[in-house]
């Protein structure tokens, strides 16, 4: 069974960095079709995809968010963080981690944690 | 980047009714188009992939057509588990989610 679960900070001042971790269990992220992405929703509004990590640990992100993002993994811990730079309070949002379903190149999240919110307030 | 367009923004139906959300996408696709299902205070749920593929345990009401830039998820027999909010999304190029289709109760 796969599960993933997102942890960080509920609460970041504008300007700061956030960092989020993903850790997942159920399966492993050390093959090139496997990935795990990053994707928010901020309040009453609709998905907005982040990043995404595969297991060869080639990513992909957002290109309006590229500049402020990284996403790095952990296997010997089954994490995936996601570090945002110059928070805003329009970042203010649920921030989810999901599974890539399946292995081709076709990209669809089919398990998700559960979200953390985030807002950002000086 | 490619802009992923969802009509109706919301819809009322009843249970029972056929219920058809499109998706439309600024270029083409192909056929890299997903549907979710999202209930408030909820993670979505992915329902269909690449445009009409159904993922197991989703019922036979709902399917999926289209390909290039417009798509259709149907839901052929309303029932009140159903009424949740649907996002399309496309993985043709990096990934992009439409705004949402809120289906509402009559």
């Amino acid at each position: 069974q796969i599960t993933l679960k997102e942890s960080g900070p509920t609460l970041v001042k504008p300007t700061q960095t956030l960092t989020l971790t993903c850790t997942f269990s159920g399966f492993s992220l050390t093959t090139s079709g496997v990935g795990v992405g990053w994707i928010r929703q901020p309040p009453g509004k609709a998905l907005e995809w982040l990043a995404l990590i595969y297991g060869n640990d080639d990513k992909s992100y957002s290109p309006s968010l590229k500049s402020r993002l990284i996403i790095t993994k952990d296997t010997s811990k089954n994490q995936v963080v996601l570090t945002m730079t110059n928070m805003d309070p329009v970042d203010t949002a649920t921030y989810y981690c999901a599974h890539k379903y399946g292995s081709g190149s076709y990209i669809g999240m089919d398990v998700w944690g559960q979200g953390t919110t985030v807002t950002v307030s000086s | 980047d490619i802009q992923m367009t969802q009509s109706p923004s919301s819809l009322s139906a009843s249970v029972g009714d056929r219920v058809t959300i499109t998706c439309r996408a600024s270029q083409s696709v192909s056929n890299y188009l997903n549907w979710y299902q999202q209930k408030p205070g909820y993670a979505p749920k992915l329902l269909i992939y690449a445009t009409t593929g159904l993922l197991r345990g989703v019922p036979s009401r709902f399917s999926g057509s289209g390909s290039g830039t417009d798509f259709t998820l149907t839901i052929t027999s309303l029932q009140p588990e159903d009424f949740a909010t649907y996002y399309c999304q496309q993985s043709f190029r990096d990934l992009t989610f439409g705004g949402g289709t809120k289906v509402e109760i009559k």
